[in-house]
């Protein structure tokens, strides 16, 4: 079945490290989102992306978070330097335009900022 | 801007119970809507969508979702709730312009054996 791939699946690192989480979308798809989960915020929207340029990253703090996408098939998600309030599960998704509007998740990315 | 609005946080249901959990948005124009589910420790999955037609909508599981367009609303149902079904539920919405998918606070469901 395709899927959207997402690694690390769980990352602990101190306060002040560099994380990189990456995304790879489905196969032919366009749009790409990266969202933040987290107990108290719930889902939030921190990147979209569709035909790999930034159409929306409102949701992200620009100070420390970043939001890329080298080629079609891999997206990326940096923060530099990592607090322990960035301490969540980030989930890429991905869509397609000719797919419709419905967007597949992939299984998360767990991270925990001591 | 859109909004969804699901007003159960939490519900506690006996198994063989019926299920109906509330969604309204808030958008002028046309457009598409979707229940995902996320069981404890997983990501999301789709559960129905919404894009036009028929405004009752069935998807897996057993679950189903009516769109009453003249009361922004998509509330999920089933009949019969099963323990498998404990998970949080979450409402979301796109305008037909391929934009954000913007989620509701979502709904957590409790169902006791």
């Amino acid at each position: 079945d395709a899927r959207v791939t997402q690694t690390p699946r769980d990352k602990v690192t101190e306060m002040g490290q560099e994380v990189t989480m990456r995304c790879q979308p489905i196969l032919g798809h366009n749009t790409v989102f990266w969202y933040r989960q987290t107990m108290m915020q719930g889902l939030e929207l921190l990147a979209y992306f569709r035909n790999r340029a930034p159409l929306d990253d409102s949701g992200m703090p620009k100070d420390r978070f970043s939001a890329e996408m080298p080629d079609a098939t891999l997206a990326t998600l940096k923060i530099q330097p990592s607090e322990p309030r960035d301490s969540a599960v980030y989930f890429c998704a991905s869509g397609s335009d000719s797919g419709g509007n419905t967007i597949y998740f992939g299984e998360g990315s767990w991270l925990t900022v001591v | 801007a859109q909004s969804v609005s699901q007003h159960n946080h939490h519900v506690i249901l006996s198994e063989a119970a019926s299920l109906e959990l509330g969604c309204n948005y808030s958008y002028g124009g046309t457009v598409n809507l979707f229940w995902y589910v996320q069981y404890p420790g997983q990501h999301l999955q789709l559960l129905l969508k919404y894009f036009s037609g028929d405004p009752l909508v069935k998807g897996i599981k057993g679950f189903e979702a009516e769109f009453i367009k003249s009361k922004f609303s998509f509330n999920l149902r089933k009949p019969s709730v099963q323990w498998s079904d404990t998970a949080e539920y979450f409402c979301a919405v796109r305008n037909t312009g391929f934009q954000k998918l913007v989620f509701g606070t979502g709904t957590r469901l409790l169902v006791s054996p």
